[in-house]
């Protein structure tokens, strides 16, 4: 079965921790994104990747890092600099980066500060 | 600016009537538009997408949309609603590479 793994399903994080989200995909996708979802919000993109060992800030990446070395992989670092982290997380993936293009999703981390 | 539009946060509808979820859209050049469907903590589910061609686009599990250009809007429809289409659905967009999401509209069928 081809698809978006996420893990950890849920993650508590203490005040002032480092935490990372993973991402993996068999689909062969070239783009990968990750995606913060909050009550009423809808989607906000937080960084997304084109191919390997090149990624982009996108609308709310203060407080977040990532690395994509392997085209499989997109991990996600949430950083003690990101002062509201508490939110449901999606990674996605498409063939390419085009507006066109459909998105495969992840089945989400829950992560919650203490 | 590129936005994508659901004016309603929650549609209700009992079981058997046709459903209808709202989206609008303002995209730079050629749109194109997609719906999914997001269940209780879990990911977005793709349901269909418009991208040129039959402005009646049909997708999975009964479902279609109606792409309508001079009123720029996308709205989803699907002719008997189900009690398991209780759901969160997103609208989305784009006209360049960037994909934008509406916010989402909760719909709640009863039986």
């Amino acid at each position: 079965d081809g698809g978006i793994t996420q893990s950890p399903k849920y993650l508590f994080r203490k005040e002032g921790q480092n935490v990372t989200l993973s991402c993996e995909q068999n689909l062969n996708h070239d783009a990968m994104y990750w995606y913060r979802q909050d009550p009423g919000q809808g989607l906000r993109l937080i960084y997304y990747s084109q191919i390997v060992n090149d990624f982009q800030k996108g609308d709310i990446a203060e407080g977040y890092s990532v690395s994509r070395e392997k085209k499989e992989s997109f991990p996600l670092t949430v950083t003690s600099a990101q002062k509201n982290p508490t939110a449901f997380y999606l990674c996605a993936s498409t063939r390419q980066m085009r507006s066109t293009d459909t998105q495969y999703f992840g089945p989400g981390t829950r992560l919650t500060v203490l | 600016a590129q936005s994508v539009a659901q004016p309603e946060d929650q549609v209700n509808v009992a079981e058997g009537n046709p459903l209808t979820v709202k989206c609008t859209y303002s995209v730079s050049g050629n749109p194109y538009l997609f719906w999914y469907v997001q269940y209780p903590n879990r990911g977005l589910q793709f349901l269909l997408k418009y991208i040129t061609g039959d402005n009646l686009v049909k997708g999975s599990y009964g479902f279609e949309a109606e792409f309508n250009k001079s009123q720029t809007s996308f709205h989803l429809k699907k002719p008997p609603a189900l009690v398991s289409d209780s759901a969160l659905y997103f609208c989305a967009g784009g006209g360049g590479f960037k994909t934008i999401f509406g916010a989402g509209t909760r719909l709640f069928v009863k039986a």
